[in-house]
């Protein structure tokens, strides 16, 4: 059965750092492309960024582009998001969410964890 | 990287259908066929229902069903059911290696 178990989340004042974590269990972690989606309070589901099985290509959504930083330990199953200069508006729930299809990033995502909320405030 | 557009609601009384829009560009939808829609009940993760605009993963009853035509995709449930309320969203991978969702619609069974 796959799981991914976010957490890392928590309450940060504007301009700080938080990483988050996704581990991982239920397949082969190195042959998916993974992501991370984030949905703020009463909101949609925004795409954040994704990451290669080698961690040779990342990808994000223009707004966290030069503040957040997507990575990945394959030995230990786990996908993480460094997260800095954080803002108000990066108040949200935050989805570790696996790659549709292995070896491939452009088929959208399937399964997802339950989310870690990350609340940027004062 | 604009959202794809959704309307905020939709409604239906059990039994009925009901087609739930998604509209893109030529930088999205219009180009791939990778247009994903995602069902969330309140207070629970998104779950996978239609991929690759018309394909179904496993357990996903066939009541779902998905279109595209140009760069307006299409979710439409059939055999509407008290269980089928939730928020729908639609996604697309763009031409900029990304994704996007669209603003999301919420389901209302009357």
């Amino acid at each position: 059965e796959v799981q991914l178990v976010e957490s890392g989340g928590g309450l940060v004042q504007p301009g700080g750092s938080l990483r988050l974590s996704c581990a991982a269990s239920g397949f082969t972690f190195n042959t998916y492309w993974m992501n991370w989606v984030r949905q703020a309070p009463g909101k949609g589901l925004e795409w954040v960024a994704n990451i290669k099985q080698d961690g040779s290509e990342k990808y994000y959504v223009d707004s966290v582009k030069g503040r957040f930083t997507v990575s990945r330990d394959n030995a230990k199953n786990s996908l993480y998001l460094q997260m800095n200069s954080l803002r108000a508006e990066d108040t949200a729930v935050y989805y570790c969410a696996r790659g549709l299809k292995p070896g491939s990033s452009t088929y959208g995502v399937d399964y997802w964890g339950q989310g870690t909320l990350v609340t940027v405030s004062s | 990287q604009s959202a794809l557009t959704q309307p905020p609601s939709v409604s239906g009384s059990p039994g009925q259908s009901v087609t739930i829009s998604c509209t893109g560009t030529s930088s999205d939808l219009g180009s791939y066929n990778r247009v994903s829609w995602y069902q969330q009940p309140p207070g629970t993760a998104p779950k996978l229902m239609i991929y690759e605009v018309t394909k179904r993963p496993s357990g996903v009853p066939d009541r779902f069903s998905g279109s595209r035509s140009g760069n307006t995709a299409s979710l439409t449930i059939s055999g509407l059911q008290a269980e089928d309320e939730a928020d729908y969203y639609c996604s697309s991978f763009t031409t900029s290696s990304t994704f996007v969702f669209g603003g999301g619609t919420r389901l209302t069974v009357l």
